[in-house]
């Protein structure tokens, strides 16, 4: 089966600590993204990427970092800096990262920070 | 710039009545529009979505949007609910390069 997968599906951090979520996907897309959920603010973009070896920054990267070495592959670190990392993040892809393509997301990792 | 509103952050509905998810967009431009799902501690999962032609989108599991330019509108409907559409129902319009998602309406449906 095709899709998406994300880990761990809960996280814990300590302060100072930098933690990375897992994002793999076998849908062999070109794009693909990480979002922040907050209750009641749906969601926000952190970093997107569109091919291997590029990536660009969302609304609210600051605090984040992220790699994309393989296709299939789009790890999110939340470094020390994020100061509020406690959310849902949900990771996404689409075929070709164009805005009007079905994105289709993983499960989601919910940090919490200890 | 793009701002979604989802007019109801919570929407209690009995088994089998009708409902309907409202969303508003601010935009001067064409844009694309979306309803994506999301079922308790799940990622989201496309209903269906709006890129042009005729203004009323059909989706999966009965779900319906109309889109409408005038009101800048997409306003999501279902004529008869289910136990298990009980989830969280979020509304994205193209903004730029990316998606801009409402803060979401959470359906609740009752027996």
């Amino acid at each position: 089966d095709g899709g998406i997968t994300q880990s761990p599906k809960y996280l814990f951090r300590k302060e100072g600590q930098n933690v990375t979520l897992s994002c793999e996907q076998n849908l062999n897309h070109d794009a693909m993204y990480w979002y922040r959920q907050d209750p009641g603010q749906g969601l926000r973009l952190i970093y997107y990427s569109q091919i291997v070896n590029d990536f660009q920054k969302g609304d609210i990267a600051e605090g984040y970092s992220v790699s994309r070495e393989k296709k299939e592959s789009f790890p999110l670190t939340v470094t020390s800096a994020q100061k509020n990392p406690t959310a849902f993040y949900l990771c996404a892809s689409s075929i070709g990262g164009t805005v009007q393509e079905t994105q289709y997301f993983g499960p989601g990792t919910r940090l919490l920070v200890l | 710039a793009q701002s979604v509103t989802q007019l109801d952050s919570q929407v209690p509905v009995f088994e089998e009545a009708p409902v309907e998810l409202r969303c508003n967009y601010s935009s001067s431009v064409s844009v694309y529009l979306f309803w994506y799902v999301q079922y308790p501690n799940q990622g989201l999962q496309l209903l269906l979505k709006y890129l042009s032609g005729s203004t009323l989108v059909k989706g999966i599991n009965g779900f319906e949007a109309e889109f409408n330019k005038s009101q800048t509108s997409f306003h999501l409907r279902k004529p008869s609910v289910h136990i298990s559409d009980t989830a969280e129902y979020f509304c994205a319009v193209t903004h730029d390069y990316k998606l801009s998602f409402g803060a979401g309406t959470t359906v609740t449906v009752r027996a």
